[in-house]
């Protein structure tokens, strides 16, 4: 199975702070790599899917890149309800499909 | 709008057969594929499996032996059952729509593994 490293576990910032998040896979997965949000109580929200793509009504400040093994994933501007957990998550020609560790990012 | 919703078993025995729904509102099943993630504080997200819109699943191998995901289109329902449970298995288990990236989810069912 391909690993996921995802970086730092935590993070705390203020808002109008620029944020960046890391993943690394083991293996060259080319751009299959998405990334959620989570906040408590709920289920995750997709972002970004393929590496750099926006969701459809998420906000232009949110951005990823990245390509093969090393991903980031960038909020330009932090706003008041970002503060949440991120995740990436590849997925593979073949299964299974993983989610990295978390970044738990909070106000400083 | 897509909405998706789990059922709610709650408690389950050491040993017994773990059963959830999850019902499809706003999109058809036959038209997408339908996925199964859990999540707890040990275990982190995790995928569970998939059943495609044409019925072909394929599993997480750590749960394979275990796992089975079925449809039931009239319902408009997709369910996964995992057997031979242990308290390992406490989570909160999410329906999703997607294959390797998934766009809507259902709000999430706890479910405690527990005698």
């Amino acid at each position: 199975d391909i690993q996921m490293t995802q970086s730092p576990s935590s993070l705390s910032a203020s808002v109008g702070d620029r944020v960046t998040i890391t993943c690394q896979a083991s293996h060259d997965i080319s751009d299959h790599l998405n990334w959620y949000q989570q906040k408590p109580g709920k289920a995750p929200k997709l972002l970004i899917y393929d590496a750099s793509n926006l969701e459809t009504g998420v906000p232009s400040r949110f951005s990823g890149s990245g390509s093969g093994t090393h991903f980031t994933f960038t909020i330009s501007s932090l706003q008041p309800e970002d503060f949440a957990t991120y995740y990436c998550q590849l997925y593979d020609n073949l299964p299974p499909y993983t989610f990295g560790q978390g970044t738990k990012l909070d106000i400083k | 709008q897509v909405q998706l919703q789990e059922s709610d078993p709650g408690l389950v025995k050491p040993s017994e057969t773990l059963s959830l729904t999850c019902t499809v509102s706003g999109a058809s099943i036959t038209y997408y594929f339908w996925s199964w993630i859990r999540q707890s504080p040990g275990r982190g997200l995790e995928w569970i499996g998939y059943i495609s819109n044409i019925g072909s699943t394929n599993y997480n191998p750590s749960l394979k032996s275990r796992v089975t995901i079925s449809t039931d289109t009239a319902k408009n329902q997709f369910s996964l059952n995992l057997d031979s449970v242990t308290p390992a298995d406490t989570a909160v288990y999410y329906c999703a729509r997607g294959l390797g990236r998934w766009d809507y989810w259902g709000q999430g069912a706890l479910v405690t593994v527990s005698s």
